[in-house]
């Protein structure tokens, strides 16, 4: 069964850092892997889809990366904003059709 | 851009009511999805759907029924809600997982 973690599960930075964000996934054989952000008490907004075939995917200050035969995503956030504190959550899906298995989530917090 | 719109924000019922989220989405989707989001426990699927009278259990399906008569429209049933129904629900939709998925703003349900 496929199993996909986060770390750290929090994070606090002061504006202006650059900031990584991990994901690894226990089972290579994905389809695609998707980075969602996530305010408080509110639904999930996408942010980055890598399919399996490519390596990242870049949209403004948002950098994702994937190497899928050691079962890792990065998220990069450049220049941190405190616009940017939410939970960011990665999520994968083994094929087209099937369900995404999302990992818990990283809590970030940008401080002015 | 798709949008998924659940149809309220909060809901308040008492135990053993019948209640029911509704869920539809405006872009042609073929699959639908029913998650609910509890802290420390993440996102955990519930029921989704390939196609209008379809459905499939997911992880945590007891408690829960849902019916798909249209294809833009899905909607989640607690048959006799619970206590430990209370929970945020999310909606999300995908057409073949290809483009990713795209989720609503949620359903903060409260059972008293």
């Amino acid at each position: 069964k496929q199993e996909v973690t986060q770390i750290p599960a929090a994070l606090s930075v002061p504006e202006g850092e650059n900031l990584v964000l991990n994901c690894s996934f226990t089972d290579s054989a994905i389809y695609n892997l998707q980075w969602f952000r996530q305010d408080p008490g509110k639904g999930l907004t996408s942010l980055l889809l890598i399919q399996s075939s490519q390596r990242e995917q870049t949209s403004g200050r948002l950098n994702a990366s994937l190497d899928k035969s050691s079962g890792r995503s990065t998220l990069y956030i450049a220049a941190s904003q405190p616009g940017d504190s939410a939970t960011y959550l990665c999520a994968v899906a083994h094929s087209g059709y099937s369900t995404l298995t999302f990992g818990k989530g990283t809590m970030l917090l940008v401080s002015p | 851009d798709v949008k998924v719109t659940q149809s309220s924000r909060y809901l308040v019922k008492r135990t053993g009511e019948k209640v029911f989220l509704e869920c539809v989405q405006d872009m042609d989707h073929e699959n639908m999805f029913w998650y609910r989001q509890d802290p420390g426990l993440g996102l955990r699927l519930i029921y989704f759907s390939y196609d209008v009278k379809m459905k499939e259990k997911g992880d945590i399906p007891e408690g829960y029924s849902v019916s798909r008569e249209k294809k833009e429209r899905f909607s989640l049933i607690l048959e006799s809600a619970s206590t430990n129904q209370t929970s945020m629900y999310l909606c999300a939709s995908s057409s073949s997982g290809a483009y990713g998925y795209t989720f609503g703003s949620g359903t903060r349900l409260t059972v008293v």
